[in-house]
């Protein structure tokens, strides 16, 4: 089956701990995405990627960090330097920068204790 | 910039009724596209409908019916009948062109629907 894959499912981190999230498609997509859900608020763009060993910053990429060293994946790290880092994750893809469809992955739910 | 608005935060039916969700976008593309996508409990985000600037045309799938006004800029969502598998958070998303040869989705805030037994 083709999709895109996040773990983990839930995600509990102390303070001033960084911490990875996994995102990973088999759908042969060049460009992948992260976004942060706060409840009312939306999806927000943290970072993306439109080819491998490239990346931009979104609206809100203060305190991430994103690597992309495999075209099927593309880890985001939340560092201590996030200053409110507990919220729902969601990683996406689409098949190339031209293309409009963005598919997503199940998320990642990132508690700060 | 592009900017999506979905003024109804949330509502709630009963199981039957029938509820439009609103959406009005801004952007000064010509070409652009528009989403609507669902978010159930479980969170992640399924894809619904996908229309383009240039097709105005109403669409129907089911229950679940669109409709593209490009004079008012809105892309509303109704569901006919609704059922209580229809609650969940509804999204409405533009793509447009945002520079350095990409297309970004930009999302509305979301609309909470409840779909009473």
């Amino acid at each position: 089956d083709g999709g895109i894959t996040q773990s983990p499912k839930y995600l509990f981190r102390k303070e001033g701990q960084n911490v990875t999230l996994s995102c990973e498609q088999n759908l042969n997509h060049d460009a992948m995405y992260w976004y942060r859900q706060d409840p009312g608020q939306g999806l927000r763009l943290i970072y993306y990627s439109q080819i491998v060993n490239d990346f931009q910053k979104g609206d809100i990429a203060e305190g991430y960090s994103v690597s992309r060293e495999k075209k099927e994946s593309f880890p985001l790290t939340v560092t201590s330097a996030q200053k409110n880092p507990t919220a729902f994750y969601l990683c996406a893809s689409k098949a190339d920068r031209l293309f409009r469809e963005q598919f997503f992955g199940p998320g990642t739910r990132l508690t700060v204790l | 910039a592009q900017k999506v608005t979905q003024a109804q935060t949330e509502i709630s039916v009963v199981e039957k009724e029938d509820v439009t969700l609103d959406c009005v976008y801004e952007t000064r593309d010509t070409t652009y596209y528009l989403f609507w996508y669902k978010q159930p409990p479980s969170g992640e985000l399924v894809f619904l409908i996908r229309r383009n600037s240039f097709d105005e045309q109403n669409e129907i799938s089911g229950r679940y019916s669109w409709n593209f006004q490009k004079s008012t800029s809105s892309f509303n969502f109704t569901i006919t009948a609704s059922q209580v598998v229809d609650s969940a958070v509804y999204f409405c998303a533009l793509s447009a062109y945002s520079g350095a040869g990409s297309y970004q989705l930009t999302f509305g805030k979301g609309t909470k629907l409840s779909v009473i037994p």
